[in-house]
C-alpha cells in the first residue's frame, strides 16, 4: 500500500494563480481531510469529505475549493491564490471505526509570491 | 467546544535523558487523545492514542502517555531520549463519538536532543 501520496512536493505560485493540489489514498478509507500547518499555529482544517460527493467545510475553507468524486481521490483547489496561502499543507484520511487516527501524506510546501 | 494546550513550544534534552512533553485539554465530552510526530520535512504519524481503555498508554518507540481526567493532561513521557527523537510533536483532541475528521490539534512541541 501506498497509503496517502500528495503532488507536488513543492510549489511556487505567483498571485493570482490558481492550481490543484494532489491527495489520493489507496486504503479504502471513507473520510479525507485537507489541512494547513502554519509554524506556531498547529494544523488547520481547510475542508473535509466523509465519502464521495460528500464535502463539507473546516476551520478556514476560505480561498480553497474541493470536491471528491471517487474514494480515493480528494483534489484541493486555489482559485486565485495569495500570499496568505503559503504554507504546508496535508492530506489525511480515516476511517469511522478507526477511533479517529488519521493517516497522513508527507505534504505539499506551497510558496505564493 | 474542545482544545487543546502544549505548555511548551520548545523542549530541549540530552540524550539518555527523560522527555516529558505536556499537554492539557478541554472537551464537553470523554475525549480521544493522541499524539502524533512529526520529523523534519515529513508527515505525521501516529505515537500513541488513548479511547478511554486504560489510562496508561504505551506507544512507538518507547514513549508513554498517562491520561488524568482529574488534571485535564494528556502527558507524552519516555525514559531515555534518542537523538532520533528530536522532531515536532503535537497533542490532539476528538470529543468521543464526535467525528473522526474533526481533530483539534495542539500548537506542537519542538523536542531537540543534544548529544
Amino acid at each position: 500500500n501506498a497509503g496517502v501520496t500528495q503532488t507536488p512536493k513543492f510549489q511556487v505560485l505567483k498571485t493570482g494563480q490558481s492550481m490543484t493540489l494532489q491527495c489520493a489514498q489507496d486504503m479504502n478509507h471513507e473520510y479525507m481531510s485537507w489541512y494547513r500547518q502554519d509554524p506556531g499555529m498547529g494544523l488547520r482544517l481547510i475542508h473535509y469529505s466523509v465519502g464521495a460527493g460528500i464535502t463539507d467545510q473546516g476551520e478556514v475553507p476560505n480561498g480553497y475549493n474541493v470536491s471528491r468524486s471517487t474514494t480515493e481521490d480528494f483534489p484541493l483547489r486555489l482559485l486565485s491564490a495569495a500570499p496568505s496561502q503559503t504554507s504546508v499543507y496535508f492530506c489525511a484520511s480515516s476511517y469511522p471505526g478507526g477511533g479517529g487516527e488519521q493517516f497522513f501524506g508527507p505534504g505539499t510546501r506551497l510558496t505564493v509570491l | 467546544a474542545q482544545s487543546v494546550t502544549q505548555l511548551d513550544s520548545h523542549v530541549s534534552v540530552s540524550e539518555g535523558t527523560p522527555v516529558l512533553l505536556r499537554c492539557n485539554y478541554s472537551s464537553s465530552y470523554s475525549p480521544s487523545l493522541f499524539w502524533y510526530v512529526q520529523h523534519p520535512n515529513k508527515g505525521l504519524q501516529l505515537l500513541l492514542k488513548y479511547t478511554s481503555a486504560a489510562t496508561l498508554v504505551k506507544g512507538i518507540n518507547g514513549f508513554e502517555a498517562e491520561f488524568k481526567k482529574s488534571e485535564t493532561s494528556f502527558h507524552l513521557t519516555k525514559p531515555s531520549a534518542h537523538m532520533s527523537d528530536a522532531a515536532e510533536y503535537f497533542c490532539v483532541v476528538k470529543n468521543s463519538g464526535g467525528s473522526n475528521y474533526k481533530l483539534t490539534f495542539g500548537k506542537g512541541t519542538l523536542l531537540t536532543v543534544n548529544p
